[in-house]
Formats: C-alpha cells, structure tokens, sequence
C-alpha cells in the first residue's frame, strides 16, 4: 500500500515569497492533515479536512497561510508572504474516516533566508 | 484533550524491553491513550491506540492502568532502530492530536 506522498522534500526560499506544498494521501483516506513542525517541538495542527471540507482550521495563520483539497483527494498548502518564523517541516497525514491513527508523509522542510 | 506527562529523554539496551511511561490523570472517559514515534527526519509514525483494554500488535503494548490515568508503551525487544521520538497523545478518536515534546528514546548497542 502506497503512504502518503509529500513534495517537494526540501525548499529553500527568501521572506515575503511565496511557496506551496503538495500532498497526495493514502487512497480511500477521507481525512487529511497538515501540521507545522518546528525544530525540537511535536507537530502542530494547522488544519484539518475531512473529504474537501475544512473541519478544523482554527491554528491556520489565515493572512499568509492558505490549504485546498479539490475533489476531496489531493491537497496544496499555501504560504504567501513567508516569514523567517515559517521555517519548520510541513507534515501531511491522512486517515480513514473512523479509522485507528494518522499516516504521515515525510515532511517538506521549509527554510526561509 | 487531556494533557499528558512523558520523561524527556530514557536511555534502553538492545534487546532489552523498552518501557516508556505516560500519564494522563485528567483523561475523560471517552478519550483514546494514542502512541506515535518519529524517526530522526522522518514524518510520525502510529505505534499503537487503546481506551480500556491493554493492546498488542506487531510493534509494541499498551498497558493502560485501571483508572486509566497512565499508561505504558513497551516495545518488547529494542533495537537500534527504534531509537526515536515517542509521543503519547490522549484525545477522542479521529479528532485532533495535541503533541507534546515527547520522550527521546535512545537504544544503545
């Protein structure tokens, strides 16, 4: 069974630029999951949707941060400006819809010069 | 969600059983002990999740007290594999997970 996929894996940017990350869960997962980790802290949810409807995006810093999952499969989250305090790893996850945990991809590490 | 208390850091032999404690004393009777770990760089990886009843799988046991305000993960033979970050979450099933820091579990050879 394939996990679930993130790109890119690493990207380095300057403050006040844009950049977007792309997520592909676990097929047949209703629900998707992206988290912000930052060196040396658990992750922290940003937002959560269930199919393509957001659920959850109370910690989403709304003024720079923007996610979508069109058709209720792949999902892109958004930073635009990014800050220096954006840099940490952007971790999606995918679980089924009354399912026993989150599936996590690996990680796009974000590093903002 | 309840808060949970790890150890920040706990050294094991290879080969011996790993035990990472966690508690919980503020659990709600319908709130799930769940457990995760992450490998250096790598995304969380789910270990194992229970209400009540101790559970096993191929990766590890649970053992949650009676008055399930703690809980033990053990990963019955460690190896320097399982040298990662252990996360013990108490939340309601598929809500959202509230991470701590964690416990660093370093295998030594």
């Amino acid at each position: 069974e394939a996990g679930v996929a993130q790109s890119p894996r690493y990207k380095i940017i300057e403050k006040r630029q844009s950049v977007a990350f792309w997520c592909n869960p676990i097929s047949g997962h209703a629900t998707l999951y992206w988290y912000q980790q930052i060196l040396g802290q658990g992750p922290k949810l940003l937002i959560q949707f269930q199919n393509n409807g957001v659920v959850d995006d109370s910690q989403l810093p709304k003024d720079r941060f923007s996610a979508e999952r069109l058709k209720g499969v792949d999902s892109t989250l958004k930073i635009q400006p990014a800050k220096l305090e954006d840099s940490a790893v952007y971790l999606c996850a995918s679980s089924l819809e009354g399912g026993s945990g989150q599936f996590f991809g690996p990680g796009t590490r974000l590093t903002v010069l | 969600d309840a808060k949970t208390t790890q150890p920040t850091s706990m050294d094991c032999a290879e080969g011996r059983a790993a035990n990472l404690p966690c508690n919980h004393s503020t659990i709600s009777g319908n709130e799930y002990v769940y457990w995760y770990r992450q490998i250096h760089s790598q995304g969380p990886q789910y270990i194992i999740h229970g209400l009540k009843n101790n559970e096993t799988n191929e990766m590890a046991s649970l053992i949650i007290t009676e008055d399930r305000k703690s809980s033990t993960l053990i990963l019955p033979h460690a190896t320097l594999r399982d040298t990662a970050v252990y996360y013990c979450i108490a939340t309601l099933e598929n809500y959202q997970l509230i991470w701590g820091a964690g416990t660093k579990l370093i295998i030594k050879p």
